[in-house]
């Protein structure tokens, strides 16, 4: 099971938008709508975001959103402030033979 | 509050065994899914294991198959993973994983532990 595609980084100054693409395939993100995406900041364990493409785990601001078309889920963030500077990796559902795969993971800069 | 708490990591040489713990606390542990999951050393996250609620599925990544088994004792609250020989790529901080639901294999996962490093080296 190969890795979930995403941007090695991505960037943007306070107060605007970026998002994130996570390309897989019909036998993943196109085939099952259990996409979730995390964050990760430096030396410390990933938080959920997004699970099940869009839906947002209590506490998490609404300036997380997710989507999904086809074969390539979206994370954008809205809004950005400097603590949402971190990695963020896409996971999906592959089936039962090898249920689950992440996303090779983007590097956000908050310029 | 929630709280996973790895341990049993370590140093092994390749070929060797290690088995993971992780105590559960803050939440009814008997009632959700619980995963595993690694990351190398500076590199990028991996899945590698589920257990439902109730220890009756398993599921793992290809690479572990046959090496490695999940397991689970919910008197104890504690989440286990036996490894078994082991490689050099198995090197990786090794994370427990709360799932929003009790079955199923998809991660959903709400909560993590620290973590707990694996090193395989001679």
């Amino acid at each position: 099971q190969s890795a979930l595609t995403q941007p090695p980084s991505a960037s943007g100054s306070p107060g605007q938008s970026v998002t994130i693409s996570c390309t897989g395939t019909s036998s993943d993100v196109g085939g099952y709508n259990y996409v979730s995406w995390y964050q990760q900041h430096p030396g410390k364990a990933p938080k959920l975001i997004i699970y099940e493409v869009t839906k947002r785990p209590s506490g998490v601001p609404d300036r997380f959103s997710g989507s999904k078309s086809g074969n390539t889920a979206s994370l954008t963030v809205s809004g950005l402030q400097a603590e949402d500077e971190a990695d963020y990796y896409c996971s999906s559902y592959a089936g039962s033979n090898n249920p689950n795969v992440f996303g090779t993971g983007t590097k956000v800069t908050v310029l | 509050q929630v709280q996973l708490v790895e341990s049993g990591g370590g140093v092994v040489q390749p070929g060797g065994s290690l088995r993971l713990s992780c105590a559960a606390s803050g939440f009814t542990f008997s009632s959700y899914s619980m995963h595993w999951a690694r990351q190398a050393p500076d590199k990028g996250l991996e899945w590698v294991a589920v257990i439902s609620y109730d220890g009756s599925n398993t599921y793992y990544t290809d690479s572990v198959k046959g090496r490695f088994t999940i397991s689970r004792d919910n008197s104890k609250n504690t989440l286990y993973l036996q490894m078994n020989s082991l490689r050099a790529e198995d090197t990786a901080v090794y994370y427990c994983v709360k799932d929003l639901g009790r079955s199923g294999s998809y991660l959903r996962g709400d909560y993590w532990g620290q973590g707990t490093l694996v090193t395989v080296s001679s």
